[in-house]
């Protein structure tokens, strides 16, 4: 069974740290799919990024980045210089080409950035 | 613009009292999908549908019900709530009938059911 796991419930640094945040996944599909969403304080569920099993290449987008690691079952999210507006929850999803039709969701990160 | 429209957004009930969180999507996808939001739990599917007339249980559906009359229109009803279904609730398309695209989620609804 699919399952992921977002092992640090809240995490609280000072405005232009880094930060990283970890998702460890587990499937039996050898096809899968990773994601992550951010949930500013507004509630929306933003979509941020989707990888898919077969490209283990790193990903950067301006201050955030990705690092895929098969090995490890790891995909882990990175914000760089972080600022207040990064403040939010972050959710890592897994989604299997041949498995159940839906995403499967960590419990989330609540990430607070203080000025 | 392409959106999935959830409402309302705010609701408080009372025990025992039907209610219908409506879900619309104007993408013309194939699959939609409900999911509650609790703190310490993520998120957990309720139910999803591939298709007009094709809906299927998720990891907690106890308590609700839906259909899919319409391409467009997936609702979501509690014929009886109860105050463990005081939850954050999403609506979720995505096109082609697979779910490895990712979601484009509805705005949420928040219910509070007393």
């Amino acid at each position: 069974a699919q399952k992921v796991t977002q092992a640090q419930t809240e995490i609280s640094v000072v405005e232009k740290e880094d930060v990283t945040l970890d998702c460890v996944y587990e499937t039996r599909d050898t096809t899968y799919y990773l994601f992550w969403y951010k949930q500013p304080p507004s509630g929306e569920l933003v979509f941020l990024i989707r990888r898919n099993s077969f490209d283990e290449q790193n990903e950067i987008s301006g201050r955030y980045s990705w690092n895929f690691q098969k090995s490890t079952s790891s995909f882990n999210f990175t914000i760089t210089a972080s600022q207040v507006v990064d403040s939010a929850v972050y959710f890592c999803a897994l989604s299997e080409a041949r498995g159940a039709q839906k995403l499967v969701f960590g419990q989330g990160t609540r990430l607070t950035i203080n000025p | 613009e392409a959106q999935v429209t959830q409402n309302p957004r705010y609701l408080i009930t009372v025990t025992g009292k039907k209610l219908t969180v409506t879900c619309s999507q104007n993408m013309n996808h194939e699959y939609m999908s409900w999911y509650r939001q609790d703190p310490g739990l993520g998120l957990r599917q309720i139910y999803y549908s591939m298709n007009v007339e094709v809906t299927d249980k998720g990891d907690v559906p106890e308590g609700y019900k839906v259909s899919r009359k319409e391409k467009r229109n997936f609702p979501l009803i509690l014929e009886s709530p109860s105050p463990n279904q005081t939850s954050l609730y999403f609506c979720a398309s995505t096109p082609g009938g697979s779910v490895n695209y990712g979601y484009t989620f509805g705005s949420g609804t928040r219910l509070t059911v007393v």
